[in-house]
């Protein structure tokens, strides 16, 4: 089936610094999304992006959509100790008018103070 | 508006018992998803459903058993659990738009 690479696969930061990661497919999609996952939740998502190409911001967090539709980063400026936990990137296809998600593995983020 | 809930939020089962995972939500969304996730990895699609009385298989459908009488409510049944379901359980609801609103989660321990 499909998958998603997602890397680096976990990551220890200063505050302050900028972090990034991304997420590379084998398979197109027409949908990456970026989720954060805190201790003991469900996945809560951060942005949503549906071109080729596009350059979506949300607050301190820039993400892209590959030109290839295969790949997608994310980034954050300045990180805080709030920005721990588990950032996901999800690929969405659609079948037959059904929307389905494939999730990568997940980046673990620790920010040290 | 409570958003997606899910019930319980931990249990032990022996192995072979049976139980109903309860997710609800009161967004009026017609797609609704049933994830887990294992420890250290992504969330792989179990069951979903595009409508009420309507549902499909996902990537790890074997074990699971789903229905969708409602809108609202979209349970998961294990049968027969067997230690390899220990996991986190995860439902996910969306409307038209690509954003789904997940749940807290279910802690499953089948020992």
């Amino acid at each position: 089936g499909q998958q998603l690479n997602q890397s680096p696969q976990s990551m220890f930061i200063q505050e302050g610094e900028d972090v990034s990661m991304n997420c590379t497919s084998s398979s197109i999609f027409n949908t990456w999304l970026w989720y954060k996952q805190d201790p003991g939740e469900g996945p809560v998502l951060l942005i949503a992006l549906y071109k080729a190409g596009e350059l979506t911001s949300n607050g301190r967090l820039t993400a892209q959509f590959g030109i290839t539709r295969k790949d997608s980063f994310l980034n954050i400026s300045a990180s805080i100790p709030s920005d721990v936990g588990i950032y996901f990137c999800a690929g969405s296809t659609t079948t037959s008018g059904t929307y389905k998600y494939i999730f990568g593995t997940g980046t673990r983020l620790k920010v040290l103070a | 508006n409570a958003g997606v809930t899910q019930t319980p939020k931990f249990r032990i089962l022996k192995i072979g018992q049976s139980m109903t995972l309860q997710c609800t939500q009161d967004m009026n969304h017609n797609y609704m998803y049933w994830y887990r996730q294992d420890p250290g990895m992504g969330l792989k699609l179990i069951y979903y459903s595009v409508g009420a009385g309507i549902t499909d298989k996902g990537e790890v459908p074997n074990g699971y058993n789903v229905s969708r009488s409602t809108t609202e409510d979209f349970p998961l049944r294990l049968e027969l659990a067997a230690p390899s379901q220990t996991s986190v359980y995860f439902c996910a609801s969306r409307r038209l738009s690509e954003i789904q609103y997940f749940g807290p989660g279910t802690r499953l321990l089948v020992l």
